[in-house]
Formats: structure tokens, sequence, C-alpha cells
């Protein structure tokens, strides 16, 4: 069964600290996504990785495709980036489906 | 930026009615709309796929006769709860892939269903 994992499942953070959330999938996919969901409940896009780095202001997103994991790090947290981030994958073999898989997120808290 | 609205954004009824939800591509054509439910505490599940022009293909357990599916355009789709029951409240999150797209998805704001 083709399965996402992410860890922390939690994570409390003090301002300032660096903060990095896991995601390992189970087989090769075409494309990863990083979510975020704010407690009022939408989601937002962070990056989509198929290979390599991306990085957005404090947001730096990687992938290792060898090691069918990624990894979402925000540096100088804020209490503004508490939310849950969730990681979604294209499997390759969809084929020309393109649904998600998605983690069961990562409830991240940051305290001032 | 790419933008994906739903509407509306809560909506109360009572068990029995029928409600519907609609999710809209505002600045790009959506060949493919997804419809996902998400129960409290627990990760997004996609409900269905919805592919302009066709019919819908609904994920294993959910019943198409309940959750009616229409994408009649290429930035809308609609998502009809029939006969709502209390067991159907949740939060109802539609995402769109642009045309000519490989992986891009884009998420709307989500609906919140509560059935009396």
């Amino acid at each position: 069964k083709n399965e996402v994992e992410q860890s922390p499942q939690n994570l409390t953070a003090q301002e300032g600290e660096f903060i990095t959330i896991n995601c390992s999938y189970s087989v090769g996919i075409s494309a990863l996504h990083w979510l975020q969901q704010h407690p009022g409940g939408g989601i937002v896009s962070l990056f989509m990785l198929s290979s390599g780095k991306k990085k957005h202001g404090r947001l730096i997103a990687t992938i290792n495709i060898q090691e069918k994991h990624s990894s979402l790090h925000i540096t100088a947290s804020h209490p503004r980036d508490s939310a849950v981030y969730i990681c979604a994958v294209r499997w390759r073999s969809g084929g020309s489906n393109y649904k998600l898989t998605f983690g069961k997120g990562t409830l991240l808290t940051v305290n001032p | 930026g790419a933008v994906v609205s739903q509407h509306p954004s809560r909506v109360i009824c009572k068990s029995g009615t029928s409600v519907k939800i609609e999710c809209r591509s505002l600045d790009f054509q959506a060949t493919t709309m997804f419809w996902y439910r998400q129960f409290p505490k627990q990760s997004l599940m996609l409900m269905a796929t919805s592919n302009e022009g066709s019919k819908a293909t609904y994920e294993q357990g959910v019943e198409k006769d309940k959750f009616l599916i229409n994408h009649a355009s290429l930035t809308l789709s609609t998502l009809t709860v029939t006969s709502a029951h209390p067991e159907d409240s949740s939060f109802y999150i539609c995402s769109a892939k642009p045309r000519g797209a490989h992986n891009e998805q884009f998420f709307g704001p989500g609906t919140r269903l509560t059935v009396l």
C-alpha cells in the first residue's frame, strides 16, 4: 500500500527556533506538495517539488528522491507559523491520475 | 497567483435537506477538480475527481448518489450533498488543476457543513 508518513505529529517551539518537519513516502512519486492549514481550515499550498530544493522567504523545502524523503524547514519561526503542515504526494504509478495522497499532518505551535 | 474560491464558507442545514457547494477557479481554467472531506483532527480524504464535461470518478466508499458532482465549465465544479444527515457534517475542500499543468493543484478555502 502506498503510504505517506510525517514526523513529528506534534511540534512545539519557541519563537526564533529553526523548525524541521519530515515526510517519507513508500514508492516513486511525480511530485510532492507541502501544504499549510491554519485553524480556520483553509489550505495554502507552500511548495511543489519533484527534485532538489525550493525556498520562499523563511521556508525551505528539500526532497531526496533516492531516499524517498522530504523536509520542510522554517527559519526564525514566529507564532504566526503555528498551523498544521501537510505533506502530499502524487504517485508516479498514477499515470494520468492527478490525485494526491496526504500525510496526517504535523501540528506546529510556536510560542512567543 | 492562482486562486480557488468556495461558496459558501459555512453552511448549517437541517437533516434531510440538500446543500450545494461551489468551487471556482478565479484566474485559470481547471480541467480537473478534486473534492475532499476532512473530519476533525484527520487528514484530507479524497471523495471524487471531477473532469470538465465528464462524469466524476468517486473513491471507494463514497456514494455517488449522495454526493452529486457537476463540472459543467472549466472554472466551476459543484458538490451537492443530498438528503444530508448529521454524519455528513464535515469540512469540504476542493482543489483545482490548471489546464496543461502536470502536478500543480490549488486549494480552495473550504466549506464547513453542519447538519442539525
